[in-house]
């Protein structure tokens, strides 16, 4: 069974600051995919970056950027610049397709990512 | 294109009331659907999951069923409601098979309180 594990259940950040969430995960899989939702108050589930674990390198969309570290099983997210908008929940989620059964997601507990003013 | 329709937004029910969540998609055909649990501290937990009509794989053993009875139609239901089935719950879609457009698409929940 896959698990993901976001040791960090809160973290705060000033405005235009760089913050760094933890995500690890353990998997006996090497075709897989990794993402990062962000969850703000209205609670809907938007997707903020995927990273697909044949690929080296890493992942950026904008002011978000991801290391990803396949040995170590770490999936961490950057947050550059950070903006009031970016305070939400953050989950990192592991996905592996099983073909024609289709393809399972599975979600950490979650950071909860303030943005101070 | 698609979207995801997921409803009511809120609902509070008394102890030993029947439930049932809706949840449909729209502008695609064969699409994977997932019913999630979001408690406090727990993050998501997977309930069910469905790669097509009729067929549903249940993660957690609870008072809770799902059914899909058409394509696209994702039903979460239970007959008699717990004080611990108070939770927020998402239905989600993926596109089947894809590797290309790999990600979950989420509804925008429903919070339901059993009281």
């Amino acid at each position: 069974a896959q698990t993901v594990t976001q040791s960090q259940p809160e973290m705060s950040v000033q405005e235009a600051e760089t913050v760094t969430l933890s995500c690890t995960y353990d998997t006996s899989e090497n075709n897989y995919y990794l993402f990062w939702y962000k969850q703000p108050p209205s609670r809907q589930m938007i997707l903020v970056i995927r990273q697909e674990a044949y690929k080296q390198q890493n992942a950026t969309e904008n002011r978000f950027s991801v290391n990803f570290q396949k040995a170590a099983k770490s999936f961490s997210l950057k947050i550059s610049d950070s903006q009031l908008g970016d305070t939400a929940m953050y989950f990192c989620a592991f996905m592996k397709h099983y073909g024609r059964t289709g393809n399972q997601f599975y979600f950490g507990t979650g950071t909860s990512l303030t943005v101070i003013p | 294109s698609q979207t995801i329709h997921q409803w009511p937004a809120t609902l509070v029910q008394p102890v030993g009331s029947p439930l049932s969540l809706e949840c449909t998609v729209e502008g695609t055909s064969n699409p994977n659907l997932y019913w999630y649990r979001q408690a406090a501290g727990r993050g998501l937990q997977l309930l069910f999951y469905s790669v097509g009509i009729g067929q549903i794989s249940s993660e957690v053993p609870q008072n809770l069923s799902a059914s899909r009875p058409q394509d696209r139609q994702f039903i979460l239901s239970s007959k008699k409601l717990l004080l611990s089935d108070s939770g927020f719950y998402l239905c989600a879609w993926s596109i089947r098979g894809s590797r290309i457009k790999t990600e979950a698409f989420f509804g925008q929940g429903t919070r339901l309180t059993v009281v």
